[in-house]
């Protein structure tokens, strides 16, 4: 089966870091994608993962532990627009679909 | 502004009416996504289109038709809908289907409601 876990909200200040964390069971992993969606719009692709460890894109890195079934988004220097859902959604199974996890809803405070 | 392109942005259509959505890719992408998506719940897939060719169909009510013209357009064609199926539905591509380290792009959607 399938299942996905992340927290429903979180709530931070403006320039600070927040670690968004995800925990996923999957009948077959390839990989692991991050998107954010802002309300009423798009999910946009933030990062992806294939390999343990950490990749770091500007602002944003991203972890993964294929062992653990376990990754992290970290926002770094957060800003007012960072405010969105931030949607977990590993990639494999036996049909290479992507599976989207709730998302988690970032609420950056001034 | 995104590189997928669905219309309308906003429909409203009764349960007796037939609509269609449509979704423009100018990419190359050849694998093209319909997902629906319900207010603070995250996308779900309902059809995976591959080279023109239906590849997934998730169990989806036959009120809902998909169909790929060209390897550009996807269509949706909506036909005696229940209110239930009012929700945001989402179109996207990728470069291919089943590859894993490519992302999937995603349009605006289309909001619909179904009275």
């Amino acid at each position: 089966g399938q299942n996905i876990d992340q927290p429903t909200e979180m709530t931070a200040t403006e320039g600070a870091i927040v670690q968004i964390n995800c925990t996923y069971q999957t009948s077959g992993f390839n990989g692991l994608f991050w998107y954010q969606q802002h309300a009423g719009e798009a999910p946009t692709f933030l990062s992806y993962n294939v390999l343990d460890g950490l990749e770091e894109k500007g602002r944003f890195s991203s972890f993964l532990s294929r062992s653990k079934g376990y990754s992290y988004l970290l926002l770094k220097e957060l800003q007012m627009k960072d405010s969105a859902s931030y949607l977990c959604a590993p990639h494999g199974g036996a049909t290479n679909k992507l599976i989207f996890g709730t998302g988690t809803l970032l609420a950056v405070q001034p | 502004d995104t590189e997928v392109t669905q219309t309308p942005k906003h429909l409203v259509m009764g349960m007796t009416n037939k609509k269609s959505l449509k979704c423009e890719q100018h990419m190359g992408h050849r694998a093209m996504y319909w997902y629906k998506q319900k207010a603070k719940k995250p996308p779900e897939l309902m059809f995976v289109y591959s080279y023109e060719k239906l590849s997934i169909n998730e169990s989806v009510p036959s009120r809902f038709s998909p169909e790929c013209p060209n390897s550009s357009l996807l269509n949706l064609h909506l036909h005696a809908l229940q209110p239930e199926d009012s929700a945001l539905y989402l179109c996207a591509s990728s470069q291919d289907w089943g590859q894993p380290n490519q992302p999937q792009h995603f349009g605006d959607g289309t909001r619909l409601s179904i009275l």
